[in-house]
């Protein structure tokens, strides 16, 4: 695998149902991402992980959860989430050394909530 | 509070021709992003431009950065089909060092 991976790649749910997106990058970064892509909206970021420590949370309501348990992994743990949550969630990741601190995505998570 | 704004949202040209995309933010910032997306696919990354007066070029897209006028071009020159995508400009805040804001995108057809 290379660059960023996401699963699943597609994903439908009720609003009771508890489930989890996962994010996995095979570049050496050390800061991770979660952003929602809504139609008609700008990107939005959700949270980042820096060193596997959260430094943004960018008031996300608590339906969802993040979860880095290390440099390369990150998930989203969600639950009795709404139809308006429905979207395409994008993980990425960057270096924070680099004078760039460009970020590299994944290929989403287009989720649909009845 | 930094706003992005791109123009036009839509943009429907012919191959061969020659077009712009604008990228107006409005307060200072040290690093700009565009990015391309393909229908159903992720962001890809295409230029990170830094400094006032920088440009960079790949292929037939090249893109620049005014921080004085706070603007980003990103200029396509010859276009071909595959040049149809949306593409974004993000800008860094400068209290982050990881909060992008993100202009609407643009939408471009190339039609053959």
């Amino acid at each position: 695998e290379t660059g960023v991976t996401q699963t699943p790649r597609h994903l439908v749910m009720g609003m009771t149902n508890k489930k989890s997106l996962k994010c996995e990058q095979h570049l050496g970064h050390n800061a991770m991402y979660w952003y929602k892509q809504s139609a008609k909206k700008p990107l939005e970021l959700m949270f980042v992980y820096s060193l596997e420590e959260r430094v943004e949370n960018n008031s996300v309501p608590s339906r969802f959860s993040p979860e880095c348990p290390n440099s390369s992994h990150l998930f989203l743990h969600l639950h009795t989430l709404q139809p308006e949550d429905s979207a395409l969630y994008l993980c990425a990741s960057s270096e924070e050394t680099s004078i760039y601190n460009e970020q590299f995505f994944g290929p989403g998570t287009r989720l649909t909530v009845l | 509070e930094l706003k992005v704004e791109q123009n036009p949202l839509f943009l429907s040209m012919q191959e061969g021709k020659n077009y712009t995309i604008y990228c107006n933010y409005s307060t200072t910032s040290d690093r700009l992003y565009w990015y391309r997306q393909d229908p159903g696919k992720s962001l890809e990354s295409l230029f990170v431009l830094l400094s006032n007066g920088a440009v960079k070029q790949e292929g037939r897209l090249m893109a620049s950065l005014d921080t004085k006028a706070r603007l980003s071009t990103l200029h396509i020159t010859a276009a071909v089909h595959d040049l149809s995508a949306t593409y974004f400009c993000a800008v860094k805040t400068m209290d982050s060092n990881y909060q992008l804001i993100w202009g609407a995108g643009t939408k471009l057809i190339i039609k053959p």
